[in-house]
């Protein structure tokens, strides 16, 4: 069964703009990692997180990390159409497991 | 370098036949990992091996899947008397590390199994 939940499923926004992404789960974990997948193909690591740790930065990408509150949120600023992929957060509780991911679209 | 590699990349196979699908890991990464991914869902837990040995084989579906990296490198996932309910992506990755579900995982590009 999948245990991250991300929201929203679908985002649909112009270039430039920044995409947010949330994600809920719902065991404690040891990290949170977020993977892209474009259409078609097989997933790209873009960030871990620990547990520990509250917020990431990676290039255009932010994450943040509440434990308290069972939740992540990946922002992307200023999008590009390249960008246009789904989005998955995963969480190790005893395997890892993935959310549903969110279907992010950029357009030019 | 090269990254983790499958193949086939497509598969059909008709309702009853057992089919066989490759992974090659990163060479040298310690931990492999296949995952079954439906379409629109995100990929779910199947199975994990550390070097030769599988640890953990708790997301197989039913005794129908077996995988298998009788060397350390290469593994295997095959399913046996193929059911319409088996058509995903399958997806392998590996990990440098121990353990890996803390670490990165690289991602194969998936084979993509039809059962008809």
């Amino acid at each position: 069964s999948q245990q991250g939940e991300e929201d929203p499923q679908a985002l649909s926004i112009q270039e430039g703009e920044n995409a947010t992404m949330n994600c809920s789960y719902k065991t404690s974990i040891n990290n949170l990692q977020w993977y892209r997948q474009n259409s078609g193909r097989g997933l790209v690591h873009l960030i871990l997180i620990r547990s520990n740790e509250r917020e990431k930065h990676s290039g255009r990408l932010r994450v943040t990390l509440d434990t308290s509150k069972k939740s992540s949120s990946l922002l992307i600023t200023a999008s590009r159409a390249a960008d246009t992929a789904s989005y998955f957060c995963a969480t190790d509780d005893d395997d890892m497991r993935f959310g549903a991911g969110t279907r992010l679209t950029v357009k030019p | 370098g090269a990254g983790v590699s499958q193949s086939p990349r497509y598969k059909v196979a008709k309702r009853g036949q057992d089919v066989a699908l490759r992974c090659d890991p990163i060479s040298g990464h310690v931990s492999l990992f296949w995952y079954q991914q439906a379409l629109g869902q995100g990929p779910e837990f199947l199975t994990y091996f550390q070097n030769e040995a599988q640890l953990d084989k708790s997301g197989l579906p039913s005794d129908r899947f077996f995988a298998e990296r009788p060397e350390g490198s290469v593994s295997t996932l095959k399913i046996q008397r193929t059911q319409q309910e088996d058509s995903a992506v399958y997806l392998c990755a590996s990990s440098l590390v121990v353990g890996g579900f803390t670490d990165t995982q690289y991602f194969g590009p998936g084979t993509r199994l039809t059962v008809l």
